[in-house]
């Protein structure tokens, strides 16, 4: 069974810089891809970034990256520059294949970022 | 990039009624799913929403209890049948297959209290 592990319930980070939001997973299929999301107060789920198992570079998008250990089996979400708009709920997800979100989502329990000014 | 909406956006229902969302997306998609949100918790796969047959549902989720339509591919509804306050969540509709990207986006979410 997949399984994902968030170990931080919260975090804080002064404006500007950048914060490293921890992910690990465990499943035994060849195959799979990694989500991350964010979720603000208003309760609606925003894709940030995704990595497919096979991928040889680590995804970016912007301010954010993930950084992607395979042996070590994490998945460490990297926002730069901090922004007071960063503030919210942050979930990593995986699915089974590599063809991104066509299979059901397995979410971690989450991470709350909170940035001060 | 396409739109996905949910309605409605919140309700509050008395235990033992039920409530319909709906989820529609302004272009057609390949997979729709349900998820719950409850009240500090992560989320869970209710059903993936099957075009034009009955959904598959996951382990701790029963047809009577969550009925799924989804008679198009842009369109789909949840029903959360004889409430208790337990079913008090976030109800959230998923797509994947927009525009050919493998991405799964989300619906907005709709808050259900149920007192």
């Amino acid at each position: 069974a997949q399984k994902i592990t968030q170990t931080q319930p919260g975090m804080f980070v002064q404006e500007k810089e950048a914060v490293t939001l921890d992910c690990t997973y465990d499943t035994s299929d060849p195959s799979y891809g990694l989500f991350w999301y964010k979720q603000p107060s208003s309760g609606e789920m925003i894709f940030l970034i995704y990595q497919g198992s096979y991928d040889q570079q680590n995804a970016t998008e912007g301010r954010y990256s993930l950084n992607f250990q395979k042996a070590r089996k994490s998945a460490n979400l990297v926002i730069s520059a901090s922004q007071l708009g960063d503030s919210a709920m942050y979930f990593c997800a995986m699915t089974k294949a590599p063809s991104g979100g066509y299979n059901k989502l397995i979410f971690g329990a989450g991470t709350r970022l909170a940035v001060h000014p | 990039s396409a739109v996905i909406s949910q309605k409605p956006s919140r309700d509050i229902c008395q235990r033992g009624t039920s409530l319909t969302i709906q989820c529609q997306v302004d272009s057609q998609v390949t997979m729709m799913f349900w998820y719950r949100q409850q009240p500090g918790q992560s989320l869970t796969l209710i059903a993936t929403a099957n075009q034009g047959s009955e959904a598959t549902y996951e382990s701790g989720f029963v047809i009577d209890k969550f009925p799924i339509s989804r008679p198009n591919l842009t369109f789909s509804t949840l029903t959360v049948s004889n409430m208790s306050p337990e079913d008090s969540s976030i109800y959230l509709c998923s797509v994947a297959g927009l525009a050919g990207t493998d991405t799964q986006y989300f619906g907005p979410g709709t808050r259900l209290t149920v007192l």
